[in-house]
């Protein structure tokens, strides 16, 4: 059956340091793979997907960037994280249309 | 551009109550319909997919029902539980090639009471 394991669960990081969350599915190959960012009393918004290795494709313009190295991984980071990168990230695969899944997230608080 | 509505923000109901959670969306021309269930502080975890074509799917108490022309979605939970509090969240899909997919709502917090 198919996993996808994402970390950390929790982050706090001072303004201006790097970011690196890490995700990875296993069970699966050539996943589409996705990073959400759900903002305290928002909805969830997507900001970066990757239909393989080294495709990236940008949401919305932002502090942070994806990288996709490897078939069943996805990176997100950031050289200098800003207080408005605080937030609840998720990572996601599917294939196609069909269903979508969620890791656990990551909460992260930049102070 | 796709906008996907939830109604009610919050709900608060007696366990064992039969309940229904509204979500509409502006673009009738949808892929699929999902809707996820997330506990505080956690990810999202898929309750029932329904495709396009179809009208509804069940799984155990949930029976979500779709009504693409009218960009209407409804989920209806059976004799609720207070395990059923969680916000549950309906996204939808707009083509299966694509990878960018989902549009979310911004979710119903469900609070079932004891």
């Amino acid at each position: 059956s198919q996993t996808i394991h994402q970390w950390p669960a929790t982050l706090v990081q001072p303004v201006g340091s790097p970011l690196s969350l890490e995700c990875t599915v296993e069970g699966t190959s050539n996943p589409n793979l996705y990073w959400y960012r759900q903002a305290a009393g928002r909805g969830l918004q997507l900001l970066f997907y990757s239909v393989g290795i080294g495709q990236i494709s940008s949401e919305v313009p932002q502090n942070l960037s994806a990288s996709r190295p490897q078939d069943r991984q996805f990176i997100l980071s950031s050289k200098k994280l800003l207080l408005s990168d605080s937030g609840f990230y998720l990572c996601a695969w599917g294939q196609g249309g069909t269903e979508a899944f969620f890791g656990q997230g990551t909460r992260l608080t930049v102070v | 551009k796709q906008e996907v509505t939830q109604i009610p923000a919050a709900l608060s109901v007696p366990e064992g109550e039969n309940l229904v959670l509204n979500c509409s969306f502006t673009d009738s021309a949808i892929y699929n319909l999902q809707w996820f269930r997330q506990d505080p502080g956690k990810g999202l975890t898929s309750l029932l997919l329904i495709q396009s074509s179809q009208r509804e799917q069940t799984s155990g108490r949930l029976n979500a029902s779709l009504d693409k022309s009218s960009g209407r979605s409804t989920l209806y939970i059976a004799a609720s539980q207070p395990g059923d509090s969680a916000t549950y969240l309906c996204a939808v899909s707009k083509g299966p090639g694509s990878a960018r997919q989902l549009t979310f709502g911004s979710g119903t917090q469900l609070t079932v009471l004891p």
